[in-house]
């Protein structure tokens, strides 16, 4: 079974570029979830799809991020423009949604300069 | 919204010895507890979990203990080995029907010297 895969693996942009990061979850797990680390700190909650809906999207610092799942596939996360205080590791999740956890994705290191 | 603390954020241990990383949390509602190890450049990786209706759930090396009352959690490590150095998180959650969000301790960096 292939993983949760993120792509790119490292992305260094400078302020006010746009930049995008793609999730592709495990195949046929209806949930997907977005979370970021800032250095030193905790992994915070973006947000979460079951399919192409959003379930809970009350992570989501402001407007300047996007996501969209279109076709409950794979889902895209878009920072648009970029500040410097959104680098960090953005996570991308997915669940089966009836027991077990989570399987992450290797992450996206976003550097904002 | 629960707060779950970690602590310490930095353990170092002898190989053989055990290591104790607690979390504290809010929320009395919440009654999923998993806990993750992060090796270095790599993902995050579920090694336990336990649910509120369970106090104490081990495998192999690895056990985690649930207070309720006092609303803390912790892993235990045994026989450690240079291989369990990692970043080690906790995280909380109200499961239902569907896996919601998880909210995170800040991590715990275990360094095991050989």
């Amino acid at each position: 079974e292939a993983g949760v895969t993120q792509f790119p693996s490292h992305s260094v942009i400078e302020k006010g570029q746009t930049v995008t990061l793609r999730c592709d979850p495990i195949s046929g797990h209806d949930n997907l979830y977005w979370y970021r680390r800032v250095m030193g700190k905790e992994i915070k909650f973006l947000l979460h799809f079951v399919k192409e809906s959003k379930q809970d999207e009350s992570g989501m610092p402001n407007n300047r991020f996007l996501a969209e799942r279109t076709g409950g596939t794979y889902s895209t996360l878009k920072v648009q423009p970029a500040e410097l205080e959104d680098s960090g590791v953005y996570f991308c999740a997915s669940s089966h949604g009836t027991g077990g956890g989570y399987t992450f994705g290797s992450g996206t290191r976003l550097t904002v300069v | 919204g629960e707060n779950v603390e970690q602590h310490p954020s930095t353990l170092s241990v002898q190989e053989g010895d055990s290591a104790v990383i607690k979390c504290t949390y809010s929320d009395s509602a919440s009654n999923y507890f998993p806990w993750y190890k992060q090796e270095l450049g790599k993902r995050p990786q579920l090694i336990i979990d336990i649910r509120s209706n369970v106090g104490e759930k081990k495998d192999q090396r690895i056990a985690v203990t649930l207070n309720k009352t006092a609303k803390h959690f912790s892993l235990h490590i045994t026989e450690t080995q240079p291989e369990d150095s990692a970043v080690y998180f906790c995280a909380a959650s109200k499961k239902g029907s569907t896996l919601g969000r998880l909210y995170f301790g800040r991590g715990t960096q275990l360094t095991v010297w050989p």
